[in-house]
């Protein structure tokens, strides 16, 4: 069974970059059929996707946070990962990992890593 | 982008009762991907229904799903105790993909 796992710093300083990673075991993120997503759930809100990567390193960035992401991925490792630049304390947020197929829903989380901006 | 508004914002309500939750869209959702999940605390969101209108794998069939275009409801035949969470729809039909601002489901 598929299983992705976050992983990265808790505690981001204001105007720096925050970074994680996704690993996935159980299944190769090289499948054609899946786009690997990053999604964030600020303490009491709903949740916002950030954006999505495919294995071949094609990314799709929601416009609000366009300026200041960037997704990478490393099949080597079958690994993705996030970064979010110049951040404040509005990124404070629980930080999921997911899969999606094509044209489905998102059907597979991690069990999501919460980091909190703060000097 | 397509902003997802849900209504209520909370329910509060006893097991055994029906309810329908409400998720408006700001324009038509393509082929209706729209989905719906589930999430209780300190736990990561779990889908429900997608497509509108179809069940996912092991999820019980007192929940069921319907609308198209702008409007959509789930509505849940029957409370049951596990129930008691916080619902959010989400459009995959058009990038940005986007939540609603989610339903809680309370004991009264």
């Amino acid at each position: 069974q598929l299983r992705l796992q976050e992983s990265g710093p808790g505690l981001v300083k204001p105007s720096e970059t925050l970074s994680l990673s996704c690993s996935v075991s159980g299944g190769s993120i090289s499948s054609r059929s899946y786009y690997w997503d990053w999604i964030r759930q600020p303490p009491g809100k709903g949740p916002e996707w950030i954006g999505n990567i495919y294995y071949s390193g094609n990314t799709y960035y929601n416009p609000s946070l366009k300026s200041r992401v960037t997704m990478s991925v490393d099949t080597s490792k079958n690994q993705f990962s996030l970064r979010l630049s110049s951040v404040t304390a509005a990124d404070t947020a629980l930080y999921y990992c997911a899969r999606h197929k094509g044209e489905e829903a998102v059907d597979i989380w991690g069990q999501g890593t919460m980091v909190t901006v703060s000097s | 982008e397509i902003v997802l508004t849900q209504s209520p914002g909370t329910l509060s309500l006893s097991p055994g009762e029906r309810t329908t939750l409400s998720c408006r869209a700001s324009q038509s959702v393509t082929s209706s991907y729209l989905a719906w999940y589930q999430q209780k605390p300190g736990q990561a969101p779990r889908v429900l229904i997608s497509g509108a209108s179809s069940r996912a794998t092991g999820i019980p069939d007192r929940f069921s799903g319907s609308g198209s275009g702008t409007d959509f409801t789930l509505t849940i035949s029957r409370l049951e105790p596990e129930d008691f969470a916080v619902y959010y729809c989400f459009q995959y039909g058009t990038l940005p993909l986007t939540f609603g601002g989610g339903t809680k489901v309370e004991i009264k």
